[in-house]
């Protein structure tokens, strides 16, 4: 149980183009739904918490218009990098907080963009 | 606010010796505890977790660890590690009603033969 999927696993775009991000919750309700950024040989470094039915509460430093999360059904959120740089060629991870009472998040397998 | 310090960045052991990974926290109270393990390229897969109760926690894949409030350390232990372990490892604290994990910088386990 407490399965996360992210698509797509990868994906390469060209500078100027967006890309949108999926992560799912399979087997669970997500009512909360967190987006990490992960350098190489780096940690993670949270980027928002989004809940569902409501805008996500981005961290500092993190762009809001940069990075939209929605998170529309309690099985769903999405990430879309707008305008995408090549400096936001990253490694970017979901998890999920499996409900009430529950701190434990479980995360996806995360998805590698690569913008050139 | 809570932090994780894990103070080794890489740590090499032999296939079949044990492993002893360290992270210590700051946070004023007990907070919630977790060890997970990241595969390159691939997401975070959890361990074990601490809420409360008993302070050696077993995990998955053979992995304990013990929280000591004393020290305020939650290390991971592998009595003998197998050569699939090589991985990076990530201590994470969380606190009560917050939700948001802080993660320490992680751990490089490498696995020689």
């Amino acid at each position: 149980g407490a399965v996360v999927s992210q698509h797509p696993s990868w994906v390469i775009c060209k500078s100027g183009t967006s890309v949108k991000i999926e992560c799912r919750s399979l087997d669970f309700q997500a009512t909360t739904m967190f987006w990490y950024r992960q350098f190489p040989k780096q940690s993670l470094m949270l980027m928002a918490t989004s809940n569902e039915g409501s805008k996500a509460t981005y961290e500092q430093g993190v762009e809001k218009d940069k990075f939209l999360i929605n998170h529309a059904s309690l099985t769903l959120s999405t990430l879309t990098v707008t305008s995408a740089h090549p400096e936001d060629s990253s490694f970017y991870i979901c998890s999920a907080r499996t409900g009430t009472g529950e701190e434990t998040q479980y995360f996806g397998p995360g998805t590698r963009l690569l913008v050139l | 606010a809570q932090s994780v310090t894990q103070p080794d960045i890489h740590i090499t052991v032999s296939e079949g010796a044990s492993l002893e990974l360290r992270c210590n926290y700051s946070y004023g109270a007990t907070p919630y505890l977790f060890w997970y393990v990241q595969s390159p390229g691939q997401g975070l897969q959890l361990l074990l977790k601490y809420f409360s109760g008993d302070t050696l926690v077993q995990g998955i894949k053979g992995f304990e660890a013990e929280f000591k409030r004393s020290q305020s350390s939650f290390n991971l232990r592998k009595p003998s590690v197998h050569w699939s372990d090589a991985a990076e490892y990530f201590c994470a604290v969380g606190v009560p009603n917050d939700y948001k994990l802080s993660f320490g910088a992680g751990t490089t386990v490498t696995v020689r033969a």
